[in-house]
């Protein structure tokens, strides 16, 4: 098994909702990772987590907040977003350290109204 | 600050032509080197990655080249396919960093058939 999935596809909540996105990865990885992607931009790192620990926080806003329950899933929690949140969240995952490939999920589409 | 490829052009190629799509990286402490290809509505696909003591590997109908003099890194399909119609973004490790990848902004390759 070398996907990643992500739930939900799709999202559009209100800037005072709280909801939460879903990663899950079967394939032994011990890094997960958090981007961003707007239109027609590459993606942006927001986290990193190795081994259920956050290794990166690219200076992300507390109104976003990831979580990693167990080395299969990472969540990433939503709250008082803004309009200009809307993007594509990707969720990534590698067997480790040093220039292993990142297999990423296919995203979740968000609108922030 | 870091930067890879900053520009977003798109390349338009006959369908059974060879496509050749560039990058230049900006961080020459980078020590891996990626490819990937993102359909609209998915997430990045990877097709192929290089380090930094090679300056040529091949994959099935892929090859990527590096250039560590300049600076550059391309990607060479051959005999491209209506079906390698994407974005393709290369991304790079920096040798100090264990899971960042930079990515390049991306280019769009478009296959007329």
């Amino acid at each position: 098994d070398t996907e990643v999935t992500q739930t939900p596809k799709h999202l559009v909540m209100g800037m005072t909702n709280k909801k939460s996105l879903k990663c899950e990865q079967h394939m032994g990885h011990r890094a997960m990772y958090w981007y961003k992607q707007k239109a027609k931009k590459p993606p942006e790192l927001m986290f990193v987590y190795s081994y259920e620990k956050l290794s990166i926080n690219e200076s992300v806003p507390s109104r976003f907040s990831p979580e990693c329950p167990n080395s299969s899933l990472l969540n990433l929690h939503l709250h008082a977003l803004q309009p200009e949140d809307s993007a594509l969240y990707l969720c990534a995952s590698s067997q480790g350290l040093a220039g292993a490939e990142q297999y990423f999920g296919p995203g979740t589409r968000l609108t922030v109204t | 600050g870091e930067s890879v490829g900053l520009h977003l052009p798109t390349l338009s190629v006959q369908e059974g032509d060879n496509s050749i799509i560039n990058c230049a990286y900006s961080n020459s402490a980078s020590d891996y080197f990626i490819w990937y290809k993102q359909e609209s509505g998915k997430g990045p696909q990877f097709i192929i990655d290089i380090r930094s003591n090679m300056d040529k590997r091949q994959g099935q109908r892929v090859t990527v080249l590096l250039n560590k003099t300049v600076k550059h890194l391309s990607l060479q399909i051959a005999a491209t396919q209506p079906g390698d119609s994407a974005v393709y973004f290369c991304a790079e490790k920096p040798l100090d960093s264990s899971y960042k990848l930079i990515f390049g902004s991306g280019t769009r390759l478009l296959v007329r058939p």
